[in-house]
């Protein structure tokens, strides 16, 4: 059975560029939810996304941006990137809210 | 702003110990709460997710949880040296603590 998947695994950008992310999950799982990972942080909560809705949202400026499509397939979108944007962002999969994620490897994102 | 805390360790144990590991929320209407295991380097497994009040076993692994007084606790038994890794509490699903690092020494 395969797993979560996210690609890129690497991105390097540029301060005020935008930036898209993207994560397939497990087949058969409908919620898919977006991490920020940094060594001072920890794992923040992005959004979560079940049957092409979002269903819950963290405290992350307008400039994080996401959607799910018809297959449950995820995209992660950032704006005017800026420096503190450098993070692991991951995505995780479950069939719902009652069970806990599968995480996916993660794309490591630098901005410069 | 719902808090999850962790004492971020590191907490080391001898082989074959008892890890104790604990995390308390602010969040009094929390229903579910996770534990997930980090190897560094790698992304966050999940170990084991409990609902109720009282105690969770599965294998090695015992969670306890105490909702009156908002902490969830995770206990290992016959620590072994592949054990270590950062041990992340969540709770709702969404919001984690930042992380216990244990090391379990042979």
């Amino acid at each position: 059975k395969a797993g979560v998947t996210q690609t890129p695994r690497y991105l390097i950008k540029t301060r005020g560029q935008q930036v898209t992310l993207s994560c397939s999950p497990i087949s058969g799982h409908r919620s898919v939810s977006w991490y920020q990972q940094t060594p001072g942080q920890g794992l923040q909560f992005l959004f979560e996304y079940f049957s092409e809705t979002q269903r819950n949202k963290g405290n992350f400026p307008g400039r994080f941006s996401g959607r799910q499509f018809s297959n449950s397939r995820s995209e992660m979108n950032v704006s005017t990137l800026e420096l503190g944007d450098s993070a692991l962002y991951l995505c995780a999969s479950s069939i719902d809210r009652s069970y806990g994620y599968t995480f996916g490897s993660g794309t490591r994102l630098t901005v410069v | 702003q719902k808090e999850v805390e962790q004492n971020s360790g590191p907490l080391s144990v001898p082989e074959g110990a008892i890890a104790s590991l604990n995390c308390t929320y602010s969040d009094r209407g929390s229903q579910s709460f996770f534990w997930y295991r980090q190897y560094s380097g790698k992304s966050p497994e999940l170990i084991m997710f409990i609902y109720s009040n009282g105690d969770k076993e599965d294998g090695r692994f015992t969670a306890q949880l105490n909702k009156a007084s908002q902490y969830v606790s995770l206990l290992i038994r016959d620590s072994q040296p592949s054990d270590s890794a950062t041990y992340l509490c969540a709770v709702n699903k969404f919001y984690f603590g930042s992380g216990t690092k244990l090391n379990v020494k042979p």
